[in-house]
């Protein structure tokens, strides 16, 4: 069945920079997009960018300068890294499955919880 | 950016009564390829979001049919015909018509 699962320090210190994998299963990231969306407490959801499943990207403009996503198709991963982190950053990160022939998101990982702190 | 506005911000119903939610796009959400991608998604107290409808009004394998979604251009509505206890969460609507890709502010579901 198809499952994604966002991993990453649960903690990171401003002006660090964060790095999230999301491991999905049964689909193939050469057949399908993944998203990044982020969550603060208590607040709505963001898109961040994405993974499209020819191997390119796009990003939010907001975040664009700071932001970088890749992917290892052998390891069926997409990484998340974003630099300059401030408490702002503080947030539920989550990954998700784009449909691709309509673009939404069908399979969202469980998401996890990153603290922006010193 | 695409701004959809969402409302009511909070919902308050009965168990068995039906209910709306809209949402006001900025801009017309209807693409070149002549579909219009709004989606709507319900997030459970501490879960995921999950997908409810795609394209306005598809109705996402397995949810239950007293969800239903209509509307063109820029006015789109979420209706629960006969909620029930498992209703209860955030409603958000999405566009990916348009980059980046937005969501509305949420409306909260409250079962009295």
């Amino acid at each position: 069945q198809v499952q994604l699962k966002e991993s990453g320090p649960g903690l990171v210190q401003p002006s660090q920079t964060l790095s999230l994998t999301c491991t999905v299963s049964g689909f193939s990231l050469t057949s399908y997009h993944v998203h990044w969306v982020r969550q603060p407490p208590g607040k709505g959801l963001e898109w961040m960018g994405v993974m499209w499943s020819d191997g390119d990207t796009s990003y939010n403009s907001a975040l664009k300068s700071r932001l970088s996503i890749s992917r290892d198709t052998s390891k069926s991963q997409v990484f998340l890294k974003m630099s300059s982190l401030q408490t702002e950053d503080t947030a539920t990160y989550y990954c998700a499955r784009d449909r691709a022939e309509i673009p939404t998101f069908d399979y969202w990982g469980q998401g996890v919880m990153v603290t922006v702190s010193s | 950016d695409v701004v959809l506005t969402q409302t009511p911000p909070t919902l308050s119903a009965t168990i068995g009564q039906s209910v709306s939610i809209s949402c006001r796009s900025s801009q017309s959400l209807l693409d070149s390829d002549g579909d219009t991608y709004l989606n709507w998604l319900l997030q459970r107290p501490g879960q995921s979001p999950q997908l409810l409808i795609y394209s306005v009004s598809n109705l996402e394998s397995g949810v239950p049919n007293r969800f239903s979604g209509s509307g063109s251009e820029t006015d789109f509505t979420l209706k629960i015909s006969g909620v029930e206890a498992e209703d209860l969460g955030v409603y958000y609507c999405m566009q990916a018509t348009h980059a980046p890709l937005t969501f509305g502010s949420g409306t909260k579901l409250e079962i009295k």
